[in-house]
């Protein structure tokens, strides 16, 4: 069974610069979040999908950042404009609805110069 | 609101060492417990998972039993090996929400 997909695994932008970031879950699965994980820190839920409809985005700051899962598959996740602080590692993850097993992707590592 | 604490690291061990990676929750009712291990280069991977009180889970010779009464979820394993080498992560997800809080990670190197 293939597992959570990223890319890039790799993004290097200087600040006010725009990124995406793409995440497709494992088939069949309805739940999809994605979370940023700041050097030394745990990851941080930026926002929950289930399906195409949004779940829980109160961690998003919406100013700069936000997410689609239009036909409730593939995620983009993207920053516009990015700020020094966003220098992180985006992650995405899924499940299967209702369950509580997450299934992580590698993870997009982002520095913002 | 709800909240994780782990041990600080990094924490180094020779093999065949017995490890223990402390760590405590903030919650409201009654949370499901998790131990996620990430590998260098590697995404988060589910290690074990306990759902209750007195509820032990167990994988690959790591245990965490859930501990209502102090509010913990120790990681152990009685003899690490250098492949344990990655970085640990306690959590926790409320009853209903599906979210997952994590804790700041621990360092764990095992040296030969």
């Amino acid at each position: 069974e293939a597992g959570v997909a990223q890319s890039p695994r790799y993004k290097i932008i200087e600040k006010r610069q725009s990124v995406a970031f793409w995440c497709n879950p494992i088939s069949g699965h309805a739940t999809l979040y994605w979370y940023q994980q700041i050097l030394g820190q745990g990851p941080k839920l930026l926002i929950q999908f289930q399906n195409n409809g949004v779940v829980d985005d109160s961690q998003l700051p919406k100013d700069r950042f936000s997410a689609e899962r239009l036909k409730g598959v593939d995620s983009t996740l993207k920053i516009q404009p990015a700020k020094l602080e966003d220098s992180a590692v985006y992650l995405c993850a899924s499940s299967l609805s209702g369950e509580e097993t997450q299934y992580f992707g590698p993870g997009t590592r982002l520095l913002v110069l | 609101g709800d909240s994780v604490t782990q041990m600080e690291g990094p924490v180094t061990l020779s093999e065949e060492a017995f490890l223990t990676i402390n760590c405590t929750y903030t919650a409201t009712g009654y949370p499901s417990l998790f131990w996620y291990v990430q590998y260098p280069g590697e995404g988060l991977q589910l290690l074990l998972k306990a759902t209750k009180a007195d509820d032990k889970g167990s994988n690959k010779g790591f245990e965490a039993t859930y501990r209502k009464e102090t509010t913990s979820f120790h990681l152990e394993k009685g003899s690490v090996q250098v492949s344990d080498s990655a970085v640990y992560f306690c959590a926790l997800m409320p009853g209903s929400a599906r979210q997952l809080t994590f804790g700041s990670g621990t360092q764990l190197t095992v040296l030969p």
